[in-house]
């Protein structure tokens, strides 16, 4: 089956600093890959998307590049600030799959805790 | 601006109780889906719903049913609340039929059952 694994926090930095999240994923198919952020006490929100390989994503400063010969969406950004703490959720879409339910497969989060 | 409702946010009811959470989108997307997220902030897919009259289980078994009346509207519901059920249930649309395309989510109803 589909599975995403992605690093456990929490993820402490400090402002301006380097951020790599790591994302491997586990697919039979030829997934979509999503990452998304949820702010306390809201719904997630999509932060960027790549649909095939070697694509990246990129928004707000963030970006992540489709590695399918590591099966991985490392989700990256250059100089981080105290309003991108959140949790993080990699992410696929499978349906090309063949079976199994519809939807998207998160990995477990990473709490994000970027202080001044 | 993706424009999905849900209602209540909040809810703290006790054991026994029936209870109905709902989501309601205005975007006219075919595609609905309830994740349960747990206190360890994992997601799970426990319903979706192609479209109406359509409705599916998810990977995580779920006492929970769900409806599809309408296209707009996606409602949850428990017939006889556990505290095992205490938990954020999420509710999300996307347009079309592809794995493509994003999925947009509902702010979360958290619900406690004493």
């Amino acid at each position: 089956g589909n599975s995403v694994t992605q690093m456990e926090g929490p993820v402490t930095l400090s402002e301006e600093a380097f951020l790599t999240i790591n994302c491997t994923y586990t697919a039979t198919g030829y997934p979509s890959l999503f990452w998304y952020v949820q702010y306390p006490g809201e719904g997630l929100q999509l932060l960027l998307k790549a649909t095939k390989a070697d694509d990246k994503g990129s928004n707000k400063g963030f970006e992540a590049t489709y590695r399918k010969e590591t099966t991985s969406f490392h989700l990256e950004k250059g100089s981080v600030q105290v309003s991108d703490s959140a949790v993080y959720f990699c992410a696929l879409s499978d349906p090309w799959s063949g079976g199994g339910a519809d939807g998207l497969t998160f990995g477990k989060g990473t709490h994000l805790i970027i202080q001044p | 601006e993706a424009d999905i409702y849900q209602t209540p946010r909040y809810l703290v009811i006790g054991t026994g109780k029936k209870i109905t959470l709902e989501c309601s989108q205005t975007m006219g997307h075919d595609k609905m889906y309830w994740y349960q997220q747990d206190p360890g902030m994992e997601l799970h897919l426990i319903h979706y719903s192609y479209g109406v009259n359509s409705t599916e289980k998810g990977d995580l078994s779920s006492e929970s049913t769900v409806s599809r009346i309408r296209t707009e509207h996606f409602p949850l519901t428990l017939e006889s609340a556990r505290p095992s059920h205490t938990s954020q249930y999420l509710c999300a649309s996307t347009p079309g039929r592809y794995g493509t395309d994003t999925q947009y989510f509902g702010p979360g109803t958290r619900l406690t059952v004493l």
